[in-house]
């Protein structure tokens, strides 16, 4: 079974408008980091948001804000007034084992596509 | 400004040329890592290390070799190259392997082999 799932590859959203990108995720461990990056077309990959396992609270940076809900084991990124600079690829990634090797697990991505 | 870099950006070479991409980081990180991006499957482990002298294998090592001599240098090689390892690679790094820390990725490296 995949450990990282993201079922939508791409999407659309009108500029200034908030966007929700889907992040489910299988994992067995209590103790557990989830990511998300942003890759635009440039290549290089950007880290945008963490939220820890046992954070009660959802994370937010900036614009962006992640929607967790730990029973479902999903962690969706939402932004917030969306931009035309924010076209790119999204990645949603996990870590597993705090107290073991420090290892990333990527879902495959979905690319968002700002219309001005 | 603290930054990973990595050399050459591109590369084409042949089957069975040995090769090494440079990876080198200027934040005093112990935690380094390797990634291939291939379409539709996402970013996968190539091999990591939490420290000097101490590396391990990720999801796909096969046909790579990798050495941490020093704490900002984490190479990555591969002795025959064959295209399938035609793809985007990120070096990656964090301030321990331990805890929780986001990593820091280098520009990558697309490597076409043919």
């Amino acid at each position: 079974a995949q450990k990282i799932t993201q079922t939508q590859p791409g999407m659309f959203v009108q500029e200034k408008e908030a966007v929700t990108l889907d992040c489910t995720y299988d994992t067995s461990d209590q103790s557990y980091g989830l990511f998300w990056y942003k890759q635009p077309s440039s290549g290089e990959m950007i880290f945008l948001i963490y939220q820890g396992s046992y954070d009660e609270q959802n994370a937010t940076e900036g614009r962006y804000s992640l929607n967790f809900q730990k029973a479902r084991k999903s962690a969706n990124l939402v932004i917030s007034a969306s931009q035309l600079g924010d076209s790119a690829m999204y990645f949603c990634a996990m870590r597993e084992g705090m107290d073991s090797s420090y290892k990333l697990i990527f879902g495959s991505g979905t690319r968002l596509l700002v219309r001005p | 400004e603290a930054q990973v870099t990595q050399n050459p950006r591109y590369l084409i070479t042949v089957t069975g040329k040995k090769l090494t991409v440079t990876c080198s980081q200027n934040m005093n990180h112990e935690y380094m890592s390797w990634y291939r991006q291939d379409p539709g499957l996402g970013l996968r482990q190539i091999y990591y290390s939490m420290n000097v002298e101490v590396t391990d294998k990720g999801d796909v090592p096969e046909g790579y070799k990798v050495s941490r001599k020093e704490k900002r240098n984490f190479p990555l090689i591969l002795e025959s190259p064959s295209p399938n390892q035609t793809s985007l690679y990120f070096c990656a790094s964090s301030l321990s392997g331990s805890g929780i820390y986001e990593q820091y990725f280098g520009p990558g490296t697309r490597l076409t082999v043919t």
